[in-house]
């Protein structure tokens, strides 16, 4: 139980182009949803919290409006980089909470390699 | 605020040796405490969580980890590694506060030799 999908695995894009991720949490209901970012041999660094209809909470030093995240339904999130540039090549993961599989316990997705050449 | 250190980067034991990953914590109220492990190119997998219920808390793959209000540890150990418990390894503390956002450790990278 507590599986937490995300699609693409790895990407590639063009620089000023936009690519959309997806986090699906396959059998359970997810209320709240973050976004990571990972850095290579770093540890993770939280981008942004979301709440199923809510606007998402970004952490400080994240750009909003080049990090749009949605989080339209209890299953679904997304996160699109826009206009994407070299700088945004990273790995990102997304992890899942809900309260039937613990509202405490984040379960998380096997990440998104971005490459923008 | 809470905060979550991790002593050593690297941890290298021999294949059957026991494995002790330190995680100690800061919190000013009653914390929930993680231990994920991470493979190479992977998301993160929970191992065992505390959550105030028994102190010694068993995981998966054999690990386990204790709970230490005293010494604000939260130790993973496992009795004898495994080549396939090489990975990285993260300690992570969580409050309730609504949305229970992660403090993660900076991680632990294990190295289990032959």
């Amino acid at each position: 139980g507590a599986v937490v999908s995300q699609h693409p695995s790895r990407v590639i894009c063009k620089s000023g182009t936009s690519v959309k991720i997806e986090c699906r949490s396959l059998d359970f209901q997810a209320t709240t949803m973050f976004w990571y970012r990972q850095f290579p041999k770093k540890s993770l660094m939280l981008m942004a919290t979301s709440n199923e209809g809510s606007k998402a909470t970004y952490e400080q030093g994240v750009e909003k409006d080049k990090f749009l995240i949605n989080h339209a339904s209890l299953t679904l999130s997304t996160l699109t980089v826009t206009s994407a540039h070299p700088e945004d090549s990273s790995f990102y993961i997304c992890s899942a909470s809900g309260p039937l599989a613990g509202v405490e316990t984040q379960y998380f997705g096997p990440g998104t390699r971005l490459l923008v050449l | 605020a809470q905060s979550v250190t991790q002593l050593g980067s690297h941890v290298s034991v021999s294949e059957g040796a026991l494995v002790l990953l330190r995680c100690n914590y800061s919190s000013s109220v009653p914390p929930y405490l993680f231990w994920y492990v991470q493979y190479p190119n992977q998301g993160l997998q929970l191992l065992l969580k505390y959550t105030s219920a028994a102190t010694l808390v068993k995981g998966i793959n054999g690990f386990e980890a204790e709970f230490k209000k005293s010494e604000t540890s939260f130790h993973l150990t496992k009795p004898s590694a495994h080549m396939s418990d090489a990975a990285e390894y993260f300690c992570a503390v969580s409050v309730g506060s609504g949305t229970y956002k992660y403090i993660f450790g900076t991680g632990t990278r294990l190295k289990v030799l032959a």
